[in-house]
């Protein structure tokens, strides 16, 4: 799986939106792009996850560019409950259990402050 | 969302005891599950995947006579720490893939803090 970075922090005001970036510029074409976030002594939490296309959920939309070379995650109105570790984990597609595999790096820690 | 429930949440036991920790998929069936470890500070690190009805496979540098694992049905497995030493001390964490599914996402517990003292 390809190799991703990410700022070790970032810091964003409670209310405005949190723009994470990663850059994974070694990237295959059948990789997608997963994020998870990990709140303190707790396990991670599935967020999005996305191939080439913009996606948006729930919880937060996807950017990636265009050559997919980087991503962008965005949480639209950040709240302290939004203070965590977020991973972002380039892997291909499930191509049989044993084989999902996600490799985690040291990730972003986001902390909203009020 | 699917849930991923471990227990227990959190332990102390002695040196040189064993314990054992419980992985269950609540509302989906898992062939195929997955044991991390992270200690203060760092990020998760896989120990070992667990295969419903067959050997789970370690990671390099994990012993497995060390960390003992068995999936015995598709909504549970176990990872039991033999001889616990104080280094074992971490927190432990499951993750389980749903089966039939192409490219979803795994499913996460909440974690084990396990103290050896």
């Amino acid at each position: 799986d390809a190799k991703t970075t990410q700022p070790p922090s970032m810091d964003c005001a409670e209310g405005r939106a949190a723009n994470l970036p990663c850059n994974h510029s070694t990237i295959s074409g059948n990789e997608y792009v997963y994020w998870y976030r990990q709140i303190h002594s707790q396990g991670p939490q599935y967020i999005i996850h996305g191939l080439k296309n913009n996606e948006t959920n729930e919880m937060a939309s996807l950017i990636i560019t265009e050559d997919r070379k980087s991503s962008t995650l965005i949480l639209p109105h950040a709240t302290l409950r939004d203070t965590a570790v977020y991973y972002c984990i380039v892997r291909a597609p499930n191509s049989g259990g044993s084989n999902y595999k996600l490799t985690f790096g040291k990730g972003t820690l986001l902390t909203v402050n009020p | 969302g699917a849930v991923v429930s471990q227990h227990p949440s959190w332990v102390i036991c002695k040196s040189g005891t064993s314990v054992k920790i419980e992985c269950r998929s609540l509302d989906f069936q898992a062939t195929t599950m997955f044991w991390y470890r992270q200690f203060p500070k760092q990020s998760l690190m896989l120990m070992a995947t667990s295969n419903e009805g067959s050997k789970a496979t370690y990671e390099q540098g994990v012993e497995k006579d060390k960390f003992l694992i068995n999936h015995a049905s598709l909504t549970l497995s176990t990872l039991t720490v033999t001889s616990a030493h104080p280094e074992d001390s971490s927190f432990y964490i499951c993750s389980a893939l749903p089966d039939g599914s192409w490219n979803t996402e795994a499913f996460f517990g909440q974690g084990t803090r396990l103290t050896v003292v």
